[in-house]
């Protein structure tokens, strides 16, 4: 079945404790990406990767990083995260930039 | 600033009724539009899609009309179904340099009353 597989699907933390959020998609997908999912302001951009090694910025990258050594993983990560990073993530793939995204079931993350 | 927004955060129709879904935008260079359902605890799914050069696009139950002119996009359904409660996210995606910029609304919360 074609999916995009985000883990955890909730997470509980205190400001400062680093944690990553994991996201895979079997489809070869060459483009993922990030959305973060806030009340009032829909769905923002964090990151996004075109392909293998190469990762930009989306609309709100403060605080995040990502990785994209694999075609199919493309990891979240928060190095010291806040509480204004409490919210619910979801990462996406789509076979290029532009065209019809496949999203995950979603990451309620609280930071404390 | 948005460039693309929902200005109803919720929407409420009778089971039957036609349900129609706005979302406007800024950027005269948007050329390709899509509309997204999401519920409760599940991941956005792609509903249907339109390209500037066409102002309908027609799915089964879902057509989305584009207004360029007025910068006006909308979705209708009919007839509306209790299954089709959701959140509704309207995007708009642009060419930037060799890749695709996608901008998404705020979003529309659909009940269907039974």
């Amino acid at each position: 079945e074609a999916q995009v597989t985000q883990n955890p699907r909730y997470l509980i933390t205190v400001t400062g404790k680093k944690l990553t959020v994991t996201c895979s998609q079997n489809m070869n997908h060459e483009y993922m990406s990030w959305y973060r999912q806030d009340p009032g302001l829909g769905l923002r951009q964090i990151y996004y990767s075109m392909n293998v090694e190469v990762t930009d910025k989306g609309d709100v990258p403060e605080g995040y990083k990502v990785s994209r050594k694999e075609k199919r993983n493309f990891p979240l990560i928060l190095e010291s995260p806040s509480p204004n990073q409490t919210s619910l993530y979801f990462c996406a793939s789509s076979r290029r930039e532009g065209e019809k995204l496949f999203f995950g079931s979603g990451t309620q993350l609280s930071v404390l | 600033d948005q460039q693309v927004k929902q200005n109803s955060p919720s929407l409420s129709v009778q089971e039957g009724r036609i349900s129609i879904l706005n979302c406007d935008y800024t950027n005269s260079m948007f050329d390709y539009f899509l509309w997204y359902k999401k519920y409760p605890a599940e991941g956005p799914t792609f509903l249907i899609s339109i390209s500037s050069i066409k102002d309908k696009n027609e799915d089964g139950r879902f057509t989305v009309f584009l207004n360029k002119s007025a910068k006006h996009l909308s979705l209708h359904i009919v007839p509306s179904q209790p299954g089709d409660s959701a959140v509704y996210f309207c995007a708009a995606s642009v060419a930037s340099g060799s890749a695709r910029q996608l901008t998404f609304g705020s979003g529309t919360q659909l009940t269907v009353l039974p």
